[in-house]
């Protein structure tokens, strides 16, 4: 199975900061039609998750464009310009290039 | 709106079985994989099963393989996840996905103890 890692693990951030979450992959998530498949979700504590960015860098609908993805290959990167309130809760990457999918273990962001 | 509603969940014990079903609505149902990933209480997020649009590909988590089933019904935009010979790790919410993880469900809880 792709092992996703993500650091860090915990993210204490100011508000109106910036904040950055790493995430990598132990295979090349580039598929042969030559899209890479990596999203970003963000999970609030008890909801459920929601998709944030599809193909590393595709917003969803509704997304704020303080969210953005970049990355290639096995090493990806999500950034919030600048944090408010709503975006505490846990981020996770997740593959969906190999079966089986797989997620990153989450990095939880909260207010400083 | 799209629209996922998962129902089905419950208290069973070790070796029973329960039967998952998800309505769907707001979307062309038979046009759409659909997938169940699940959460562990505390936990992250564990791809389950996936199927296609017709229902003939059906992919599982090894662990899950031989023990349970996800199917669908067009006709009545449903999908369904029957867990049979539920073990203890199997306890969790599991969730009803569109496509990639584009629209989730509420969740439905399952829990598996004696």
């Amino acid at each position: 199975d792709v092992v996703m890692t993500q650091s860090p693990l915990s993210l204490p951030v100011t508000l109106g900061q910036p904040a950055s979450i790493s995430c990598r992959s132990d295979h090349s998530l580039v598929n042969t039609d030559g899209d890479t498949y990596l999203n970003w979700f963000h999970q609030r504590p008890g909801q459920s998750p929601r998709r944030l960015i599809y193909k590393v860098s595709n917003r969803d609908s509704g997304v704020p464009d303080r969210f953005s993805g970049s990355g290639s290959g096995s090493d990806f990167t999500l950034k919030i310009s600048r944090v408010e309130a709503e975006d505490v809760g846990v981020y996770y990457c997740m593959q969906d290039r190999h079966w089986p999918f797989t997620f990153g273990p989450g990095t939880k962001v909260d207010i400083k | 709106e799209v629209q996922l509603v998962e129902s089905g969940g419950g208290l069973v014990q070790p070796g029973g079985s329960l039967r998952l079903s998800c309505a769907a609505s707001g979307f062309s149902f038979n046009t759409r994989w659909m997938r169940w990933v699940r959460q562990a209480p505390g936990k992250g997020l564990e791809w389950v099963a996936n199927i296609n649009e017709d229902g003939s590909e059906k992919y599982y988590l090894d662990s899950v393989k031989g023990r349970f089933t996800i199917s669908r019904d067009n006709a009545k935009n449903s999908l369904y996840l029957q867990v049979n010979s539920l073990r203890a790790e199997d306890t969790a919410v599991y969730y009803c996905v569109k496509d990639g993880g584009s629209n989730w469900g509420q969740g439905t809880l399952v829990t598996v103890s004696s």
